[in-house]
């Protein structure tokens, strides 16, 4: 079946300027997750959804950064005034509920400039 | 922080057995042990898991020591698909994944 997918791919910005990166998570699962990956490091956790509500934001760096899930499927991470230290590969992982096994979209590489 | 600790990098001749180590010493009674990998450019991609037993799927085993303090994954035959960065990771059930640097296999020809 269908994998979690995300969109765009690639994002290229300006220092300042806004972002939103989508997440389609595979169907029926109600636990979605957006973690950070920075070149040379490890997936950071950023945010967590059950359902449509976060149920833990604790990793999102500043208020510039909100996600968002409002019928419990899709998701968008947005991301205001972005800087150049916000470049990074943006992941979205969903699970079936918060128990199970968590699996991954390819990311969304985000480059500001 | 991450709870395990891996070697940063190992390497495998093809068609041998990669067999990757991790530490994990304060795992508590309720967590997992989890095996991602993250081949060039991609996602993470699932592997494997397990709490006390050892597990095998198409993919690999995972041997757990009888103290839980240590694990081992198995990759039977390696191919050079196989080459990537590996993560083990300990979770409790409903907890967020908290990743390491991972140990970062190259598959040798």
């Amino acid at each position: 079946g269908a994998g979690v997918s995300q969109t765009p791919s690639n994002k290229v910005t300006e220092k300042g300027k806004y972002v939103e990166l989508r997440c389609d998570p595979i169907s029926g699962h109600t636990a979605l997750y957006w973690y950070r990956q920075s070149l040379g490091q490890g997936p950071e956790f950023l945010i967590y959804f059950q359902g449509t509500g976060a149920a833990d934001d604790s990793g999102l760096p500043n208020d510039r950064f909100f996600a968002v899930r409002p019928e419990g499927s899709v998701s968008t991470l947005k991301i205001q005034r972005t800087e150049r230290g916000d470049s990074a590969v943006y992941l979205c992982a969903s699970s079936l509920n918060s128990l199970q096994t968590q699996y991954f979209g390819p990311g969304t590489r985000l480059l500001v400039l | 922080d991450a709870k395990t600790t891996q070697p940063p990098s190992m390497d495998c001749a093809e068609g041998r057995a990669a067999n990757l180590p991790c530490n994990h010493s304060t795992i508590s009674g309720n967590e997992y042990v989890y095996w991602y990998r993250q081949i060039h450019s991609q996602g993470p991609q699932y592997i494997i898991h397990g709490l006390k037993n050892n597990e095998t799927n198409e993919m690999a085993s995972l041997i757990i020591t009888e103290d839980r303090k240590s694990s081992t994954l198995i990759l039977p035959h390696a191919t050079l698909r196989d080459t990537a960065v590996y993560y083990c990771i300990v979770r409790a059930g409903d907890d967020k994944i908290i990743f390491g640097k991972g140990t970062r296999l190259h598959i040798l020809p």
